[in-house]
């Protein structure tokens, strides 16, 4: 079966660092996806890895290592605004998505 | 412009009732997808569309059905045979089934 476990709920405060952990088991794997999701709304991209290593795109960055069947997701200089949930999906065999169950990160001043 | 639309936001039926959720987007993607995303649960996919007159089946298939006649355009209907029907629907597209996807306001459907 295809299985993506991602933590339920992180906390942190502003201006800090955060990682939100990803790891996969999928029958075959053609790219891992980020996206934000505040609550009530639509996801929306954040990142993409296919090869091994770092993405990095302004405070966002992220790692893939299929190897390991994972990646994270790296927030820098946390802002209020980052308080949303932030889903992890993975592209299997013939590029079909499944997503994770999304983790709730929670800023506080 | 450019992007996807779903209407209604918000849908009430009652049980036993057919209800279609229109998607329509203007982005000239070819591959179109709708999920349901329940509370705890992440989104899962119900069916997927890579080219217009072509649609799969997703994880969560049974009690829906889809149509693919053109390419802005990937309604989805539940069928009173889905048995839990009340959800968050979503919809996306992508340039193709490779990249990223774009995803529309949703649709809150309750059935009672």
């Amino acid at each position: 079966g295809q299985n993506i476990d991602q933590p339920t709920e992180m906390t942190a405060t502003e201006g800090a660092i955060v990682q939100i952990n990803c790891t996969y088991q999928t029958s075959g794997f053609n790219g891992l996806f980020w996206y934000q999701q505040h609550a009530g709304e639509a996801p929306t991209f954040l990142s993409y890895n296919v090869l091994d290593g770092l993405e990095e795109k302004g405070r966002f960055s992220s790692f893939l290592s299929r190897s390991k069947g994972y990646s994270y997701l790296l927030l820098k200089e946390l802002q209020m605004k980052d308080s949303a949930s932030y889903l992890c999906a993975v592209h299997r065999g013939s590029y079909i998505p499944t997503f994770g169950r999304g983790t709730s990160l929670i800023v506080h001043p | 412009d450019g992007g996807i639309t779903q209407s209604p936001k918000y849908l009430f039926r009652k049980e036993g009732q057919n209800v279609t959720l229109s998607c329509e987007q203007n982005l000239n993607h070819d591959a179109m997808y709708w999920y349901r995303q329940d509370p705890g649960q992440g989104l899962r996919l119900i069916y997927y569309s890579q080219i217009v007159n072509d649609f799969q089946k997703g994880d969560i298939a049974e009690g829906y059905s889809v149509s693919r006649e053109k390419k802005e355009s990937f309604p989805l209907t539940v069928t009173s045979a889905q048995k839990n029907p009340t959800a968050f629907y979503l919809c996306a597209s992508s340039m193709d089934i490779s990249y990223e996807q774009y995803f529309g306001p949703g649709t809150r459907l309750t059935v009672t």
